[in-house]
C-alpha cells in the first residue's frame, strides 16, 4: 500500500515554462510534507517543505500548494531551467517520537533548453 | 562543510556473500538512517539509529542489520546477500530525532549476482 503517490512519473517542459508536479497521500495524520530534489549520482536534498497548517509555501521559483481537505499537494517550478532537471520526491511525515518520512516514487523532470 | 559520506560507492557481490556498507557524518548528528532506492518505489526506510547502540527497525528491515558504535558512523550489514537486495542504498542523518531535515549521502550501488 503506497501511502504517498506522485504523478506524473516523468515530465518534460521547455525552458521558461512552469512545471507542475503532483502528490497525494492517504493518512490524514500526516502534517509535514517536504520535497526532495535528486540529481543523478547524488543523494536527495531538501528543496522546500510545508506544514499542514499552511496552504502555500514559496521559495524563489518553487511553490508548494497544499489542499488538506483533498489530501493533495503540488510543487510548481516557475521559469524552469535546464539545471532543474532532476527527480523530485514528495514525502510525508507525522511526529510520533521521530520524524519518519514516507517517500513517494518520484517524478523525473526534464527541462529542455 | 557538512557532509554524509558512504563507502564504497559501487559494490558487486555474489549471492550468499556478506556485505558491509559504511556511512559517516561530520555534523555530530544524533539520528542516522539507512534507505534503499528502487525504480518506481522511491526510498524505503530500512533502519533508524537514534544514537550509539540505539537502533530501531524501519519499514523493510528483513535481511539487514545495523551497527552504530560511534555517533559519526553507521553501518549496514547484509548477512548472506540475496539477489533481491540489489539496489542503491542511501544513508542519511539529522541533528536529532525531532529534526525535520535529513541530509543524504551520495549512495552505494550494490549489485548481488
Amino acid at each position: 500500500q503506497q501511502q504517498v503517490r506522485q504523478s506524473p512519473q516523468s515530465l518534460t517542459v521547455w525552458e521558461g515554462e512552469t512545471a507542475i508536479l503532483n502528490c497525494s497521500y492517504e493518512d490524514s495524520t500526516f502534517n509535514y510534507f517536504p520535497w526532495y530534489q535528486q540529481f543523478p549520482g547524488e543523494g536527495p536534498a531538501l528543496l522546500i517543505s510545508i506544514r499542514s497548517v499552511s496552504d502555500k509555501k514559496e521559495d524563489g521559483r518553487f511553490t508548494i500548494f497544499f489542499n488538506k481537505r483533498e489530501k493533495k499537494l503540488s510543487l510548481h517550478i516557475t521559469d524552469s531551467q535546464p539545471g532543474d532537471s532532476a527527480t523530485y520526491f514528495c514525502a510525508a511525515s507525522v511526529s510520533s517520537g521521530s520524524w519518519q518520512l514516507i517517500f513517494g516514487s518520484g517524478t523525473q523532470l526534464t527541462v529542455m533548453p | 562543510d557538512m557532509k554524509v559520506t558512504q563507502m564504497p560507492r559501487y559494490l558487486i557481490k555474489r549471492m550468499g556473500e556478506n556485505v558491509l556498507l559504511e556511512c559517516g557524518q561530520d555534523m555530530s548528528h544524533e539520528t542516522m538512517y539507512w534507505y534503499r532506492q528502487d525504480p518506481g518505489l522511491g526510498l524505503q526506510l530500512i533502519y533508524i539509529s537514534y544514537d550509539v547502540d540505539s537502533n530501531s527497525e524501519g519499514d523493510i528491515p528483513k535481511g539487514y542489520r545495523v551497527s552504530r558504535k560511534k555517533r559519526e558512523h553507521f553501518s549496514l550489514i547484509l548477512d548472506s546477500a540475496k539477489t533481491n537486495q540489489t539496489s542503491v542504498y542511501f544513508c542519511a542523518s539529522s541533528l536529532t530525532r525531532d529534526s525535520l531535515e535529513q541530509y543524504f549521502g551520495p549512495g552505494t550501488r550494490l549489485t548481488v549476482l
